[in-house]
């Protein structure tokens, strides 16, 4: 079972932020919080992951609260192409993913 | 880099044939190849574990007498569904991952079965 939750749907103005938050309480300490997202009839897409510092890169930003049961995804400039089921995983790196339900990101003109 | 090709894109069969889907690693090479299959509106589901060389671990409850997983190189894994049924009608995808990537896992675009 999944040992995340996320909210199940989100809207998002094109243009503006995307923020997806993620709790993640049960989380180990060898465990990194990595993010996913899948559009609509393909293959997950890998976005970022982290340990417990701050990541960024050309996709995204996340941030890991300090006690790391809880991260967020920041999407800066959130465009249409961004609409995706989003989804964050906590493992052992090389670790099997086991996926839950993810968030819903609609991103609106 | 880190590119996962699926072979077929989608593929429609009669029921009671075996349909063989290949889940190929293209620029590096995967010890651990996954494959998972995910219903309309439903999340993926973690169907078994290959690693190359060695048979697969499959998850509660999916059979191994009918989902045939082969990885036989560090770039190809294959999935057969054997006597397919319309039941087995769903999207398959694969991932690899090779630890010298960190462990990362990469996703294979899916095959769609339809299963008639």
């Amino acid at each position: 079972d999944a040992k995340t939750t996320q909210p199940t749907s989100m809207d998002c103005a094109e243009g503006r932020a995307a923020n997806l938050p993620c709790n993640h309480s049960t989380i180990s300490g060898n465990e990194y919080v990595y993010w996913y997202r899948q559009i609509h009839s393909q293959g997950p897409q890998y976005i970022i992951h982290g340990l417990k510092n701050n990541e960024t890169n050309e996709m995204a930003s996340l941030i890991i609260t300090e006690d790391r049961k809880s991260s967020t995804l920041i999407l800066p400039h959130a465009t249409l192409r961004d609409t995706a089921v989003y989804y964050c995983i906590d493992e052992d790196a090389g670790n099997m993913l086991t996926f839950g339900g993810g968030t819903r990101l609609m991103v609106k003109p | 880099g880190a590119v996962v090709s699926q072979h077929p894109s989608w593929v429609i069969c009669k029921s009671g044939t075996s349909v063989k889907i290949e889940c190929r690693s293209l620029d590096f090479q995967a010890t651990t190849m996954f494959w998972y299959r995910q219903f309309p509106k439903k999340s993926l589901m973690l169907m078994a574990t290959s690693n190359e060389g060695s048979k697969a671990t499959y998850e509660q409850g999916v059979e191994k007498d009918k989902f045939l997983i082969n990885h036989a190189s560090l770039t190809l894994s294959t999935l057969t569904v054997t006597s397919a049924h319309p039941e087995d009608s769903s999207f398959y995808i694969c991932s690899a991952r090779d630890l010298w990537l960190g462990g990362l896992s990469y996703f294979g675009p899916g095959t769609r079965l339809l299963v008639l």
